[in-house]
Formats: structure tokens, sequence, C-alpha cells
């Protein structure tokens, strides 16, 4: 059972235009939330997080929207550049024990087109 | 700041071989650690997590094992490879919340 779940598997936007990758939750233990950027052959990368006692978190170009109510969170990237074609993971966290998990989705493919 | 390596990153083997992956963490102490793996084409598939030096769990049964002899070391390994191996392997650490991963080691099991 998906508890993350990214029901775009792909988004093609165009360059300078904004892009917005939806992830949706099931589980209201989910405390924390984290986007990370991959590419080909490489290791996801952090990009931004927010938790969940906020609804918004801005950092540079990225900014993430949490709606606690819908357990429905976005990543909006404005403007959008060819740079960011990319695959978009979201991850959910809570606690286990003494550990954090991170629950992820299964990504979304994003082509930003010249 | 930290770091965080992998090797191989690429690996070619026969099935039924041996497996040994290792992971190392630079510039922090006491991480948690985790191994990952991408199938083609799907998520992050979490594989084993440590809280520190022998203290492994798996979240799935598989034909893999970890250890962690010492604090910023992780060790993927198997006796015998099955086709079903073959995949993108990630280690990542993390001290909080987020998690940070390493390059990656892509194996192909033949």
């Amino acid at each position: 059972d998906q508890q993350v779940k990214q029901n775009s598997p792909s988004l093609s936007v165009q360059e300078g235009r904004i892009s917005i990758l939806n992830c949706d939750y099931t589980n209201s233990m989910f405390d924390y939330f984290l986007w990370y950027k991959k590419y080909p052959a490489e290791g996801p990368t952090f990009l931004i997080s927010i938790s969940s006692i906020k609804d918004k978190n801005e950092d540079g170009r990225f900014t993430v929207f949490l709606n606690k109510s819908a357990k429905h969170l976005s990543l909006h990237i404005v403007p959008s550049q060819p740079g960011d074609s990319a695959v978009y993971f979201c991850a959910a966290s809570a606690r286990a024990g003494n550990n954090r998990k991170l629950i992820w989705g299964l990504g979304t493919s994003l082509a930003v087109n010249p | 700041s930290q770091t965080i390596h992998q090797w191989p990153a690429t690996l070619v083997q026969p099935v039924g071989s041996p497996l040994s992956l290792e992971c190392t963490v630079e510039g922090t102490s006491n991480p948690n650690l985790y191994w990952y793996r991408q199938a083609a084409g799907r998520g992050l598939q979490l594989l084993f997590y440590s809280v520190g030096i022998g203290q492994i769990s798996s979240e799935v049964p598989q034909n893999l094992s970890a250890s962690r002899p010492q604090d910023r070391q992780f060790i993927l390994s198997s006796k015998k490879l099955l086709l079903s191996d073959s995949g993108f392997y990630l280690c990542a650490w993390s001290t909080n919340l987020a998690q940070y991963f390493g390059p990656g080691t892509r194996l192909l099991v033949l």
C-alpha cells in the first residue's frame, strides 16, 4: 500500500514557466516532508523540506506547500530551467523508535523544454 | 562538511557470485546509515538501515545482508547473486531529518 503517492509519472514544462509537482500521502503520523531531485545514474539530492506545523517553505526558485487537511503537498519551481529536468521524489517522515524512516513516492520525471 | 563515498561505481557480476558494496561517510559521527535499491523505472526501496555499529535492521526479506563494522562504514553483501539483484544501489546517511545520498553503484547481474 503506497503511503506516499506521486500520481503523475511525468511532466513537461516550457522554460521560464512554473513547474508544479504534486504528492499525496495517507498516513497522518507523517510530520516532515522532503523533496529530492535525481539525475540519471546519480544519488538523489535533497532540495527542500517542510514541517507539518507549516504550510509553506520557500528557498529561491523552490517553494513547497503543505495542505494537511487534504494530505497533499506540492513543489513549485519558478521559473523553470532546462537544468531542472530530472526525476523529483517526494518523501515523508515519521518517527520509528530511535530512527526516522523516509517513505518515498515513485517519482515524477520533469522535462523542462528550452 | 560531510561527504559520502560508494564504490565501485559500476559492477557486472555473474549469477551465483558474491557481492560486497562499500559505503563510507566523512565529517559526521554516529550517523544513521541506509541502503536503498532503485530498480529500473521504479522508486527507492529501503533495504537496510543502521542506527549504530553492529545494529542492522532489514526492511525486506531478500538475498542480501548488511553490516556496519565501523561507525562510518556500511557494507552491503550477498553470498550468491540472483538476476533480480540487478539495480542501482544507494547508500545514505542522516543525523536528523533529511537523508543524504552517495553517488550509487550500478549492479548488473548476468
